[in-house]
């Protein structure tokens, strides 16, 4: 596609309960990034998928949260068990290997656990 | 923590001034990239400055390197009220993740 897609753009969700962010990123883009920020702060760094090497999971906060990567394309974030601090907007981001043009982002997943 | 900072967290400016946010890393880096982020979504990549640059320009932005004080700035020139948002730098620390800074909300006034 033109762009990196994420879905759903929100979602609403009760402490508790699982749930599954989407990423589907640039095509030909090998890498793929998720990033979380919490409300006015700057991006934390969860995971990175390049190719078909393991992902660097070392940004992981706890082991609700898990990530895959299908077929080297489409990503799916799982956080299970949600907790009110994993409220904040999950952002997906894409690049070529050698990255020279910086990442490409997706609009994001703005989580509420209530 | 490896995350950067960012000053001012806050700019706010008149439209047509020029805006300067600096940013500090903390390790050696293989470049620096600045990103703008609206409303609080996706963001934005506007300039990717090496290690082994100085000075990089893209039309009204000019950005700097300085790998001896580890910090890099951005300036805005001739700000428009369309600048307004977040501008994140952002270091490839060549460990195939950038690292983020805090961010700098710009606000241009008309």
């Amino acid at each position: 596609g033109a762009g990196v897609s994420q879905s759903p753009s929100n979602k609403v969700t009760e402490k508790g309960k699982d749930v599954e962010l989407r990423c589907d990123p640039i095509s030909g883009h090998t890498a793929l990034y998720w990033y979380r920020q919490s409300l006015g702060q700057g991006l934390e760094f969860l995971i990175y998928f390049q190719g078909n090497s393991a992902p660097d999971k070392s940004g992981l906060p706890s082991d609700r949260f898990s990530a895959e990567r299908t077929g080297g394309s489409v990503s799916t974030l799982t956080i299970q068990r949600t907790q009110q601090e994993d409220s904040a907007v999950y952002l997906c981001a894409s690049s070529t290997l050698a990255r020279v043009d910086g990442y490409t982002f997706g609009s994001g997943t703005r989580l509420t656990v209530v | 923590s490896q995350q950067g900072e960012e000053d001012p967290q806050a700019l706010s400016i008149q439209e047509g001034e020029n805006a300067t946010m600096n940013c500090s890393y903390k390790t050696s880096i293989n470049n620096l990239q600045w990103y703008r982020q609206n409303s609080g979504r996706g963001l934005v990549h506007l300039i990717l400055i090496r290690s082994n640059e100085r000075e990089k320009h893209s039309g009204r932005l000019r950005v700097t390197l300085d790998t001896s004080k580890k910090s890099s700035s951005l300036l805005i020139t001739a700000s428009r009220a369309a600048d307004t948002a977040s501008y994140f730098c952002a270091s490839d620390q060549g460990a195939q993740k950038l690292v983020f800074g805090q961010g700098t909300r710009l606000t241009i006034n008309p």
